[in-house]
């Protein structure tokens, strides 16, 4: 079956890092996406992982681990505009995408 | 256009009425999605289209129709519209290949009273 893992809800501080987890249990796998999205607005893309390790782009990093179903985003140097839900979702043999319930992170000053 | 459209931005729609939500891309993409999102549940998939001629089933297909005429549209219908059916709902377009990246419309807010 499938089945995405990720917390509901996270705070964290304006300039500080936040880690958001996701495990995965798919059937084919073809890779790991992470999407941003602001109330009220269409998720959008920021990152894409299909082989082991961490991918960096700017102050956003993303990690995947295959043998382990996990993945997680890294933030740093958080702003307030970070404030947002963070949405994982893996690809499967069909290329569609199998989403999380999403995270929402709260920033405060 | 620029990317991908939707139409109507926002819908109040009484019980057992027809609808139809619009979708249109430019960037030739063959393949389409079309979603819901509701509070604690993520996006579900309703039905897709991997290339123009073709559809298939999501997730949450019941009530649901779609048809892709060209490569640009993607319309979905409700046939006779039910209170479960108010969400937000997102076309998506990507080409349909790992690691490509879905695109996504503004969304439409549909309510059903």
């Amino acid at each position: 079956g499938q089945n995405i893992d990720q917390p509901t809800e996270m705070t964290a501080t304006e300039g500080a890092i936040v880690q958001i987890n996701c495990t995965y249990q798919t059937s084919g796998f073809n890779g790991l996406f992470w999407y941003q999205q602001h109330a009220g607005e269409a998720p959008t893309f920021l990152s894409y992982n299909v082989l082991d390790g961490l991918e960096e782009k700017g102050r956003f990093s993303s990690f995947l681990s295959r043998s382990k179903g996990y993945s997680y985003l890294l933030l740093k140097e958080l702003q307030m505009k970070d404030s947002a839900s963070y949405l994982c979702a893996t690809q499967d043999s069909n290329y569609q995408l199998i989403w999380g319930a999403g995270t929402k992170l709260i920033i405060k000053p | 256009i620029a990317g991908i459209t939707q139409a109507p931005t926002s819908q109040i729609l009484a019980a057992g009425r027809r609808m139809t939500l619009r979708c249109t891309q430019d960037m030739r993409h063959n393949a389409m999605y079309w979603y819901r999102q509701d509070l604690g549940l993520g996006l579900r998939l309703i039905h897709y289209s991997n290339t123009a001629g073709t559809t298939g089933k999501g997730e949450v297909p019941d009530g649901y129709s779609v048809s892709r005429a060209n490569t640009d549209d993607f319309p979905l219908t409700l046939a006779s519209a039910v209170p479960s059916q108010t969400s937000v709902y997102f076309c998506a377009s990507s080409d349909s290949e790992a690691g490509n990246e879905q695109f996504f419309g503004p969304g439409t807010r549909l309510t059903v009273l």
